[in-house]
């Protein structure tokens, strides 16, 4: 069963916009991760913020993590179209050598 | 290029064929896995390796088996493949000191 539950499902901005997606999740974690997925490939890792982070930022790409609420929000700043792809949050218990447990994804259209 | 790779990028079977998918890592992470993608359900656990030596189950097991031949391999076996396995299959790895997950580019696989 998903541990991440990301919305909304689906996002279309335009481009220049911002883009927020957000992440709720059931148990305790030790980290939370993004990844993004372009249509037909594999996932690639945009960022991590372990549990006792609240805040990450890694180029255009702004992560916050609330444990009292279980959530955490991904912030793309002035999208590009390159940007249109699907997000998944993942979570796992412990660190590099147990499954991590994937949401369903925001899937993101950035319109040029 | 360092990374996972998954042989073959697609295949079409018919039901009943058996079939091996084939997943590589060259860099010398510890854990593997392997996870089903189909639409609208997000990324599934089939099985993983935490280490070389031990594989455990996931969330969706049944029909399938791995091996892992190696630290550097892993593979996934459908003995006796049926349509519901039609799906896009990722391995991916990671290790302790880099919990972030790295993915295989998927295979697709179809079955008639």
């Amino acid at each position: 069963s998903q541990q991440g539950e990301e919305d909304p499902q689906a996002l279309s901005i335009q481009e220049g916009e911002n883009a927020t997606m957000n992440c709720s999740y059931k148990t305790s974690i030790n980290n939370l991760q993004w990844y993004r997925q372009n249509s037909g490939r594999g996932l690639v890792h945009l960022i991590l913020i372990r549990s006792n982070e609240r805040e990450k930022h890694s180029g255009r790409l702004r992560v916050t993590l609330d444990t009292s609420k279980k959530s955490s929000s991904l912030l793309i700043t002035a999208s590009r179209a390159a940007d249109t792809a699907s997000y998944f949050c993942a979570t796992g218990p412990n660190s590099g050598n147990t499954p991590l447990v994937f949401g369903k994804g925001t899937r993101l259209s950035v319109i040029a | 290029n360092a990374g996972v790779t998954q042989t073959p990028k697609f295949q079409v079977l018919k039901t009943g064929q058996s079939m091996t998918l084939q997943c590589a890592q060259d860099m010398n992470h510890n854990s593997m896995y392997w996870y089903r993608q189909d639409p609208g359900m997000g990324l599934r656990l089939i099985y993983y390796s935490a280490s070389e030596g031990t594989t455990d189950k996931g969330e969706v097991p049944n029909g399938y088996n791995v091996s892992r031949l190696n630290k550097r391999e892993f593979s996934l076996r459908l003995e006796s493949a049926a349509p519901s396995q039609t799906s896009v299959y990722f391995c991916a790895s990671s290790t302790p000191s880099t919990p972030q997950f790295t993915f295989g580019s998927g295979t697709r696989l179809t079955v008639v």
